[in-house]
């Protein structure tokens, strides 16, 4: 159980182009999902946080106009790059968790999403 | 910030030996959770352990194992005869009771035939 996949799992994209990338709960619902980067070597970064019919909450320093987070169902959502940089080139990694907010359960890690783009 | 600190970057031992990877956290929180996950070279963040902070219980699991100590913000985790398998990056996180995951840096273990 709890498993969560992600969709591409690489994909490579000219500059100025927008990339969008899924991130599905496959057996549980998912009411948050989070949306991490790392770069190589490096340790993963928070973005976003994202809950189910809501707006998601930024991590400071991360554009939200640049990094657009739609989580329009409780098994889905989805992470559109934006005119996509070279420097936006990172693994994206989401993750998530069934439980309400308030009890710190366990979080999910799909598979991640190695973007490059060129 | 509330950091989560994992002194060493890499660590190299040879199969069968123990190793221990270290992990200090900070937090202003009464209740908060410590987590260790393994990521291999696929790149997939594998959950090896949760723990909040009410449960200062050591924890053992196979090969595996946990010392948490509240006093020295510490939550080390012990890998008993390692394996090649065993190879890859660890980090340790700190949460909160909302979800939201802080990482150390990670560990890079390699193990040796």
């Amino acid at each position: 159980g709890a498993v969560v996949s992600q969709h591409p799992s690489w994909v490579i994209c000219k500059s100025g182009t927008s990339v969008k990338i899924e991130c599905r709960s496959l057996d549980f619902q998912a009411t948050t999902m989070f949306w991490y980067r790392q770069f190589p070597k490096q340790s993963l970064m928070l973005m976003a946080t994202s809950n189910e019919g809501s707006k998601a909450t930024y991590e400071q320093g991360v554009e939200k106009d640049k990094f657009l987070i739609n989580h329009a169902s409780l098994t889905l959502s989805t992470l559109t790059v934006t005119s996509a940089h070279p420097e936006d080139s990172s693994f994206y990694i989401c993750s998530a968790r069934d439980s309400p907010s308030g009890t710190g359960d366990t979080q999910y890690f799909g598979p991640g999403t190695r973007l490059t783009v060129l | 910030a509330q950091k989560v600190t994992q002194a060493q970057t890499e660590i190299s031992v040879v199969e069968k030996e123990d190793v221990t990877l270290d992990c200090v956290y900070e937090t202003r929180d009464t209740t908060y959770y410590l987590f260790w996950y393994k990521q291999p070279p696929s790149g997939e963040l594998v959950f090896l352990i949760r723990r909040n902070s009410f449960d200062e219980q050591n924890e053992i699991s196979g090969r595996y194992s946990w010392n948490f100590q509240k006093s020295t913000s510490s939550f080390n985790f012990t890998i008993t005869a390692s394996q090649v398998v065993d190879s890859a990056v660890y980090f340790c996180a700190r949460g909160t009771s909302y979800g939201k995951l802080t990482f150390g840096q990670g560990t890079i273990l390699t193990v040796h035939p």
